[in-house]
């Protein structure tokens, strides 16, 4: 157990629809990234927030957003959504922004299939 | 711009002979390295990193790691390959502890 929780594991829509997904980090650590995972892109980093502020940004489309709050939960939101938006979406988080290692703690991914 | 290059999508080995998965990254500054491990339905947890000092890092289950900055590699290894290790591994760097940038992944497949 990471420490990491993801909700909801599994969630299936339609296309058009909005979707949130839902990520705590462990315990005191203030970073949260989202990556997406599918078959044909593979892991692919969308976006940081340390402590409640966005820190970098990757391939995230327009159509999603997220954020972090005071209490350094995030929620990723994605809409108007596509078949090609199926994917595997991890939340991770680490100690801190700058100073840490680098290491990422996995939650267990929240799995999203747009019919 | 830093990136990650794991050479072979797919790897099968049999119960018990080496393993030897390839990384190579490219970084304009000294970059941290990881292995993560990811079994079925299930998140990526680290199995090894380097950071600074000793070049050969040893991970969880046996497998190890070692650092070659004129290569710029980081093959991950591990002398037996066991049943239990067939997963899919992804080489990672970072930067200054900023974003993590990812591999392909490459899966271990690992025959009786």
């Amino acid at each position: 157990d990471s420490g990491v929780t993801q909700t909801p594991k599994h969630l299936i829509t339609a296309t058009g629809q909005r979707v949130t997904l839902r990520c705590s980090p462990r315990s005191g650590d203030l970073s949260v990234y989202w990556y997406q995972q599918s078959l044909d892109q593979g892991l692919q980093f969308l976006i940081q927030y340390y402590n409640g502020e966005e820190r970098a940004k990757g391939n995230i489309l327009e159509r999603f957003s997220a954020q972090q709050f005071p209490d350094l939960h995030s929620e990723l939101n994605l809409s108007s959504l596509e078949l090609g938006d199926s994917a595997l979406y991890f939340c991770a988080s680490s100690v801190a922004q700058g100073a840490s290692t680098g290491e990422l703690f996995f939650g267990e991914g929240s799995r999203l299939t747009v019919l | 711009a830093q990136s990650v290059t794991q050479l072979g999508s797919h790897v099968s080995v049999s119960e018990g002979a080496l393993v030897l998965l390839r990384c190579n990254y490219s970084s304009s500054v000294p970059p941290y390295l990881f292995w993560y491990v990811q079994y079925p339905n299930q998140g990526l947890q680290l199995l090894l990193k380097y950071t600074t000092g000793a070049t050969l890092v040893k991970g969880i289950n046996g497998f190890e790691a070692e650092f070659k900055k004129s290569e710029t590699s980081f093959h991950l290894t591990k002398p037996s390959a066991h049943m239990s290790d067939a997963a899919e591994y992804f080489c990672a760097v970072n930067i200054g502890g900023f974003k993590t940038i990812f591999g392909a992944g490459t899966r271990l497949f690992v025959k009786a």
